[in-house]
C-alpha cells in the first residue's frame, strides 16, 4: 500500500464551481499534512498545511483532515481557470527523523471557462 | 518568506559526463535539504536527504555513487549526477524546511536532459 494515495484525475469542473480533491494516507500516526499546487514544468508551491482534525480555511481554499479515516481533502471554492494544475498531497510519515515529505501521485484539476 | 534558489534551471549534457546542481537557502539556514526527482506525468520521488556536515541519507533504490550529494554549509547543498545517461533525464527539485514556517520551500527545479 502506498503511503499517500490520490486519484490522478483529471478532475474537470466549470469556472465558479467547487473543486474537491481527496487524499488518503496509510500510516495512522502521521501528524503533518500538506497540499501543494504544481503547474506544468514548475516546482510545487505550498497551498496549505494542516495538523489537527477538522477544517482549515485560507481564502478560497479549505483543507479538511480526518485522522480516524486517514483522509485529507482540499476544497477550492469559486474555481478559476488559473487553478488548473496538479495538486499534490504530502505527508510526513512517522519515524522519519529528518522530517522527509512523501508525496502522492497528484490530482490534475482542469477548470473550464 | 523563505526562498530556495536552485541552479541551473535547465541543462543539457552528453552521455557519460557529470552535472552539478546547486540548491541554496537564501534567507534561512537549512540543516536539512531534500532532493527529489520527477519524471513526466509522475509525482515527486524523494531521492535523498542532505544533512549539513554529514553524509546524505539515500532512499532505497537510489545509487549513492551515482548521485553525489554534498551539504557543506547551512545554506548550500549540491547534487552531482555522475556519468549521466539518457535515463537520468528528469526534473530534479530540491527543498528545505524553513524552521519558522509551516511547510517546505522548493527550489525552482532543474530540467536535466542527457543526450
Amino acid at each position: 500500500q502506498k503511503e499517500v494515495e490520490q486519484n490522478s484525475g483529471p478532475l474537470s469542473v466549470p469556472e465558479g464551481a467547487i473543486a474537491s480533491l481527496n487524499c488518503t494516507y496509510s500510516d495512522r500516526v502521521s501528524q503533518s499534512f500538506f497540499w501543494y499546487r504544481q503547474y506544468s514544468g514548475k516546482s510545487p508551491e505550498l497551498i496549505m498545511s494542516i495538523y489537527s482534525n477538522g477544517d482549515k480555511e485560507d481564502g478560497r481554499f479549505t483543507a479538511q483532515l480526518n485522522k480516524a479515516s486517514q483522509y485529507v481533502s482540499l476544497l477550492i471554492r469559486d474555481s478559476q481557470p488559473s487553478d488548473s494544475a496538479t495538486y499534490l498531497c504530502a505527508v510526513i510519515p512517522p519515524g522519519t527523523g529528518f522530517q522527509k515529505l512523501v508525496f502522492g501521485t497528484g490530482t490534475r484539476l482542469l477548470v473550464s471557462p | 518568506g523563505a526562498v530556495v534558489s536552485q541552479h541551473p534551471s535547465w541543462v543539457i549534457c552528453k552521455s557519460g559526463t557529470s552535472v552539478k546542481i546547486e540548491c541554496r537557502s537564501l534567507d534561512f539556514q537549512a540543516t536539512t535539504m531534500f532532493w527529489y526527482r520527477q519524471f513526466p506525468k509522475q509525482s515527486l520521488m524523494l531521492m535523498a536527504t542532505s544533512n549539513e556536515g554529514s553524509k546524505a541519507t539515500y532512499e532505497q533504490g537510489v545509487e549513492k555513487d551515482k548521485f553525489l550529494i554534498n551539504h557543506a554549509s547551512l545554506t548550500l547543498s549540491t547534487l552531482t549526477v555522475t556519468s549521466a545517461h539518457p535515463e537520468d533525464s528528469s526534473f530534479y527539485i530540491c527543498s528545505a524546511r524553513d524552521q519558522g514556517g509551516s511547510g517546505y520551500t522548493f527550489g525552482s527545479g532543474t530540467r536535466l536532459t542527457v543526450v
